[in-house]
């Protein structure tokens, strides 16, 4: 039973242009949506988060947009950078959890030059 | 400031085999966790500790997995006897919140590469 699903392994963008990296989720209950990017033989970097009670959080050239009635969240990324390349993972804390994180399935985006 | 701190990187052991990994999470985060990432996969949560109790073991294969943070700082995960199933990265994780407050952000370790043979 997957609670938090990345359908897309790969996502591959020019240059300058925009990356949309989607998630979806099942579980109501969660309160804290969190995105991580991973270089390869590295640990998950910390990105950005979004709380369940708001819309929207932008960093820079990150913008994470959750939409509860539909249950996802998506990471925009503009532009994108050939340095943005990496696995990029959602993840989602249960409300009444003690800080797990249930993360899906990473989505590989290729930002070409 | 230091993150957290993972050894060995890469350990290749044959099934039946014993192997431990260690991890010295950032300096003051009472959370400690232990992650398995399965080729593909997502890390999956192990074992969650708060300071030197356990938080959540749920998904930890009692069988062949235990873990440790006897004084709760850094922590040891062994697997004995490992199987072919159980090669994966082993991301240990520390968070300052008290498990479950402020915004979720868990720090990651670089991980511990095992292949099981």
């Amino acid at each position: 039973d997957q609670q938090v699903k990345q359908n897309s392994p790969s996502l591959s963008v020019q240059e300058g242009r925009i990356s949309i990296l989607n998630c979806d989720y099942t579980n109501s209950m969660f309160d804290y949506f969190l995105w991580y990017k991973k270089y390869p033989a590295e640990g998950p970097t910390f990105l950005i988060s979004i709380s369940s009670i708001k819309d929207k959080n932008e960093d820079g050239r990150f913008t994470v947009f959750l939409n509860k009635s539909a249950k996802h969240l998506s990471l925009h990324i503009v532009p994108s950078q050939p340095g943005d390349s990496a696995v990029y993972f959602c993840a989602a804390r249960h409300g009444g959890s003690q800080g797990n994180l249930i993360f899906g399935k990473g989505t590989k985006l290729s930002v070409k030059p | 400031e230091a993150g957290v701190a993972q050894s060995p990187r890469y350990k290749i052991i044959e099934k039946r085999q014993s192997v431990a990994f260690w991890c010295n999470p950032i300096s003051g985060h009472a959370t400690l966790y232990w992650y398995q990432q399965i080729l593909g996969q997502g890390p999956k949560l192990l074992i969650q500790f708060q300071n030197n109790g356990v938080v959540d073991d749920s998904q930890l294969p009692k069988d062949r997995f235990s873990a440790e943070r006897l004084k709760g700082v850094d922590s040891t995960l062994k697997i004995q006897p490992a199987k072919l199933e159980d090669s994966a990265v082993y991301l240990c994780a520390s968070s300052l919140d008290r498990g479950g407050w402020g915004t979720g952000e868990l720090f990651f370790g670089e991980g511990s590469r095992l292949t099981v043979l």
